[in-house]
């Protein structure tokens, strides 16, 4: 069974430059996250979606963090304009049953940014 | 709302010895408890979780954690160190209707030495 894939896996961009990370799910899974991991922290909810749709987004820097999943499957996440504090590593998720309550989130690997 | 703190942001064990590392949860209602590892360049992996049924929980490489309400503590263990245990462990947390939003603790680093 295939991961979650993530691309790029690293980004380097000038503050007020906009950069978007993609995220492909394991097929099946209606559930999809998107974590920012800063160094040194533990990893933060920015986004989750049931389907296509939104079911959290109190923790996402609406002002310029943006994202979608318009079929239900995969995702993106864009930062414009990034500031220096956006670096971190950008961690996608996905699980079968957002109602269940397992835990069981299935991580991709990461995209790692750095804003220079 | 919920949260995990974890003690000791790096711990350091000798191959062989006992693993420690320790967690403990703040929830208004009954929580639900993961233990995360992370190893170098990859994604977070369960290790281990409680959701209400038995108080000790055995998760995969032989780490395991008792869930202990009358000290808010989700502590991880395991008898005899491995150097590839070598990793970052993070603790989460969510509760009943949750969602799988979980929570997660600022993560312990464990260094195997030989």
């Amino acid at each position: 069974e295939a991961g979650v894939a993530q691309s790029p896996r690293y980004k380097i961009i000038e503050k007020r430059q906009s950069v978007a990370f993609w995220c492909n799910p394991i097929s099946g899974h209606a559930t999809l996250y998107w974590y920012q991991q800063i160094l040194g922290q533990g990893p933060k909810l920015l986004i989750q979606f049931q389907n296509n749709g939104v079911v959290d987004d109190s923790q996402l820097p609406k002002d310029r963090f943006s994202a979608e999943r318009l079929k239900g499957v995969d995702s993106t996440l864009k930062i414009q304009p990034a500031k220096l504090e956006d670096s971190a590593v950008y961690l996608c998720a996905s699980s079968f049953l957002a109602g269940a309550n397992t835990g069981e989130l299935f991580f991709g690997e990461g995209s790692r940014l750095t804003v220079l | 709302a919920q949260s995990v703190t974890q003690l000791g942001s790096h711990v350091s064990v000798s191959e062989g010895a006992l693993v420690l590392l320790r967690c403990n949860y703040s929830s208004s209602v009954p929580p639900y408890l993961f233990w995360y590892v992370q190893y170098p360049n990859q994604g977070l992996q369960l290790l281990l979780k409680y959701t209400s049924a038995a108080t000790l929980v055995k998760g995969i490489n032989g780490f395991e954690a008792e869930f202990k309400k009358s000290e808010t503590s989700f502590h991880l263990t395991k008898p005899s160190a491995h150097m590839s245990d070598a990793a970052e462990y993070f603790c989460a947390v969510t509760i009943t209707g949750g969602g799988n939003k979980l929570t997660f603790g600022t993560g312990t680093q464990l260094k195997v030495e030989l």
